[in-house]
């Protein structure tokens, strides 16, 4: 079965350190993998993806993501944290018998002046 | 701004009763999605419409329905409303039906059961 597995269910990071939240995910086949972040009470607004090509991601506030396809990883970076940065991180994969995204549980990520 | 809007923003009503939460999809976009977001459930995928027809189902209640209009605004239809149903209710929209297509999502709906 495909799924997606965030391990952290909290991130505590000091201002100015570099940040990882971290994903896993089980899908056959190539995977296309997604990251989205949700500040309080807003929706989810869309980081990155990873289709195909550079592992290295780059995407929206500074962020990238590193796809590991031997690690079936794909976790989200910043070299310099913000106290801005503190939201909710989900990543995601695309189930590709459906095309829907399946999601992980979300991991909180605070950033501490 | 995703150009995904939702409305309303707020809903507070009672057990048993009906509502319709409205989404309008980013200009261009064909997809709507429709999700769940509950404090010990995480999101949770209801269903998806394509250009009006309907496309997948997640886990969407019998006492749920929606549906995509022709100008592509979509609808979700909650009924027999249970205190249970109390969440946030998110659209979002994409281009086409293609994996590699990105979902924007609205700002919600947040509906309270009393």
């Amino acid at each position: 079965a495909q799924s997606v597995a965030q391990p952290e269910d909290q991130v505590n990071v000091a201002e100015g350190n570099p940040l990882t939240v971290k994903c896993t995910y089980s899908v056959s086949g190539n995977p296309y993998l997604f990251w989205y972040v949700q500040y309080p009470n807003r929706g989810l607004q869309f980081l990155l993806k990873y289709i195909t090509g550079d592992n290295l991601v780059k995407g929206s506030y500074g962020f990238e993501a590193e796809f590991n396809k031997s690690q079936t990883s794909f976790h989200l970076k910043k070299p310099s944290a913000l106290v801005s940065d503190s939201a909710l991180y989900f990543c995601a994969v695309r189930d590709k018998s459906n095309y829907q995204l399946i999601w992980g549980a979300g991991t909180k990520l605070i950033i501490k002046p | 701004d995703s150009g995904v809007t939702q409305t309303p923003k707020h809903l507070i009503t009672a057990t048993g009763q009906r509502v319709t939460l409205r989404c309008s999809p980013r200009s261009g976009d064909l997809s709507v999605y429709w999700y769940q977001q509950s404090l010990d459930q995480g999101l949770q995928f209801l269903i998806q419409y394509y250009n009006g027809e309907e496309r997948a189902k997640g886990n969407i209640l019998e006492r749920f329905s929606a549906q995509q209009f022709p100008d592509l605004h979509s609808e979700l239809n909650l009924s027999s409303l249970e205190l249970g149903d109390s969440a946030l209710y998110f659209c979002a929209s994409s281009e086409r039906l293609a994996g590699r297509d990105t979902q924007y999502f609205g700002p919600g709906t947040r509906l309270t059961v009393l």
